[in-house]
């Protein structure tokens, strides 16, 4: 059974620090794809992870891609508060199926 | 913006009944997917349809379907509803059926079974 699993699924964090959140996968995939939710709405695509050993930085936020280590995570730099979402992690399994992990609440407080 | 609509955006039905939600692609786009996200969890692929055909599906029951129409646009029912089928309903569109292109989520719709 193909799992996606992020952790921490929690995070409260203070302005102007710096964490990561992790997320592993089971089964081989070279296509990551990162996504910010905000309370009652949509998926907004943050990065697209299309080979083994991408990095992507937008903003205070950089995702990287380990596929032999079956791991992406997101870093994120000096956060502030509008940061705070939740972040999802999916995998594409080359079916035409995306997989998307537990997701991971990310609250910045000031 | 997406360019991604979904209607309606909320819905109350009891148990038993049958519901259709519809979603509208992005301009170009001829791939649809759609997803349940129950609340507090990530989202969960129910199937894909690629001009007018499905073309993969995850794990849901038979009283999930769907159509595609020659405008791309969309439609997912669910009869029989359960309590379980509560949850936010989501499409996602993209060009061709690569995933290396991009999909584009809409709102979404909300469901509720009483």
């Amino acid at each position: 059974e193909l799992k996606v699993e992020q952790n921490p699924l929690f995070l409260s964090m203070q302005e102007g620090k710096n964490y990561t959140i992790y997320c592993n996968y089971s089964t081989t995939s070279d296509r990551l794809y990162w996504y910010r939710q905000d309370p009652g709405k949509s998926l907004e695509s943050l990065f697209v992870l299309l080979s083994n050993g991408a990095v992507k930085q937008e903003g205070r936020l950089m995702a990287s891609l380990d596929t032999k280590a079956r791991l992406s995570t997101l870093h994120i730099t000096a956060a502030v508060h509008d940061l705070s979402a939740t972040y999802f992690c999916a995998v594409d399994i080359g079916l035409d199926q995306f997989y998307f992990g537990t997701g991971t609440s990310l609250t910045v407080i000031p | 913006e997406t360019g991604v609509t979904q209607s309606p955006t909320h819905l109350i039905k009891t148990r038993g009944q049958q519901v259709t939600l519809r979603c509208s692609s992005q301009s170009g786009h001829n791939t649809v997917s759609w997803y349940q996200q129950a609340l507090g969890q990530g989202p969960q692929f129910i199937f894909q349809y690629y001009r007018e055909e499905e073309n993969g599906r995850g794990n849901f029951p038979p009283r999930f379907s769907g159509l595609q129409f020659p405008n791309y646009s969309s439609e997912l029912n669910v009869n029989a509803l359960e309590l379980d089928d509560s949850a936010l309903y989501l499409c996602a569109s993209r060009r061709g059926t690569s995933s290396y292109n991009e999909q584009f989520f809409g709102p979404g719709t909300r469901l509720t079974v009483l």
